[in-house]
Order: structure tokens, then C-alpha cells, then sequence
């Protein structure tokens, strides 16, 4: 597996609470990415990054924002979060814009 | 703007019988195209890419641009590839990764 880790693993969260999820990669790939899964939507991506400080959103960035300080940190953060912000979120990395993802083991939010 | 649509969520064979797992795109230029799966407990993972046109596990998967389809095959099915199967797609020049809402494959023994 590419060097890849999520934290948390797991989280359980109220509504209107922020929330912090971390990205961290051993493999100095340029790109960076976040991407949620729901059920009959399949993976949708929220935001990207291709350098430090360089990020671009995605299809469903509404309610995140990301941050990246470091080459190897890309942090997703819900400013306020809400029920509809339940999924499972994976993190992904590539070397360039066309190669292929290694993606990491996921985080699973939970907002009660 | 760029789609994939894979019209089955999920979907049962008996094993070594043929699969075939369907996509389809819109994308008005040149796309390439990409096939991820899952397997339980795993990460996701790229299974191939129409570029490199080679079998990976047996499988296989022709990119026919009249069709904007990209299926994946198996002649003969096996136990080992009951997972979540994803179809995606990248535009030329563009970093966005855009997948599909996914197939569940299972293989009944």
C-alpha cells in the first residue's frame, strides 16, 4: 500500500460542530485529493490539491474547505457540520494529474 | 462536463460464469478511462485503464468511443472478485477524477 494514513479512523460528531480530517503521505506525491462515499452516489470529490498552498474544489465543496501547509498534510475541514456531511471519507494521492490514485483505508464521520 | 454512469448497483453471478459489468460516459473530448475496485476490508485500488489495454485479473475492458461505453469483462467468473467495482473518467488536461456511483459484484458459489 502507498504511504497513506487518515485520521481519524472513525468519528462521532454533533451537528454544528468542526471537524478536522487529515491526510498524511509518505510517497511525496504532488497531488492530493478528497473524495466522499455515499450510497447510490458513488465517490464524489470535494476538493484537490497539486502543490502546497494550491487547491481547487470540486463537485461537492459546499460546507469544506481544505488547507495544504506541507507537501505530505492535506486536511479537509467542516466548518459547521450537518447530518447530510454522514459518509465516509477517502483520501487519495497521485503523482501526477494523470496518473492513477492510491487512496487511503477512509475516515467514517458520523454528525448526530 | 464530464459523467459516468453505471446502471447496476448491484449484480450476482454464479462462478465461472462470464461478467460483465457495464459503463457508460459523456464526455465531449478525448477521455481516459479507468476501472477501481474495493474488495472487502481493502482499499480502493485501479483494477486497469483503457490506455494501457492489458488483462488484470482476466479482466478486460475496451474503450468503444461510438458506444461511450467501457465494460468490463470476465470470460469466467471467480469467488475472489466479489467487490465493489467503480467506473471513472479524466477529461485530457484535466485533474479530475470523476467516478460513478459504483457496481457490487458478487460471485455465488
Amino acid at each position: 500500500d502507498a504511504g497513506i494514513t487518515q485520521s481519524p479512523r472513525h468519528k462521532v460528531t454533533e451537528t454544528g460542530t468542526p471537524v478536522t480530517l487529515r491526510c498524511h503521505q509518505t510517497e511525496n506525491h504532488r497531488y492530493m485529493y478528497w473524495y466522499r462515499q455515499d450510497p447510490g452516489h458513488g465517490l464524489r470529490l470535494i476538493h484537490y490539491s497539486y502543490g502546497v498552498k494550491d487547491t481547487d474544489k470540486g463537485e461537492v465543496s459546499d460546507g469544506y474547505s481544505v488547507s495544504r501547509s506541507k507537501t505530505e498534510d492535506f486536511l479537509l475541514t467542516l466548518e459547521s457540520a450537518t447530518s447530510s456531511q454522514t459518509s465516509v471519507y477517502f483520501c487519495a494521492i497521485s503523482e501526477g494529474a494523470s496518473e492513477k490514485l492510491f487512496f487511503g483505508s477512509g475516515t467514517q464521520l458520523s454528525v448526530l | 462536463a464530464q459523467r459516468v454512469t453505471q446502471p447496476e448497483k448491484l449484480l450476482s453471478v454464479f462462478k465461472g460464469a462470464p461478467v460483465e459489468l457495464k459503463c457508460n460516459y459523456s464526455y465531449s473530448g478525448s477521455p481516459e478511462l479507468f476501472w477501481y475496485v474495493q474488495y472487502s476490508r481493502q482499499r480502493l485500488q485501479l483494477l486497469l485503464r483503457h490506455i494501457s489495454r492489458e488483462s488484470i485479473k482476466g479482466f478486460t475492458a475496451d474503450l468503444n468511443k461510438g458506444e461511450t461505453s467501457f465494460h468490463l469483462k470476465k470470460p469466467f467468473a471467480q469467488e475472489e472478485d466479489s467487490a465493489m467495482y467503480y467506473c471513472a473518467l479524466r477529461g485530457r488536461g484535466n485533474e479530475k477524477l470523476t467516478f460513478g456511483t459504483g457496481t457490487r459484484l458478487t460471485i455465488i458459489p
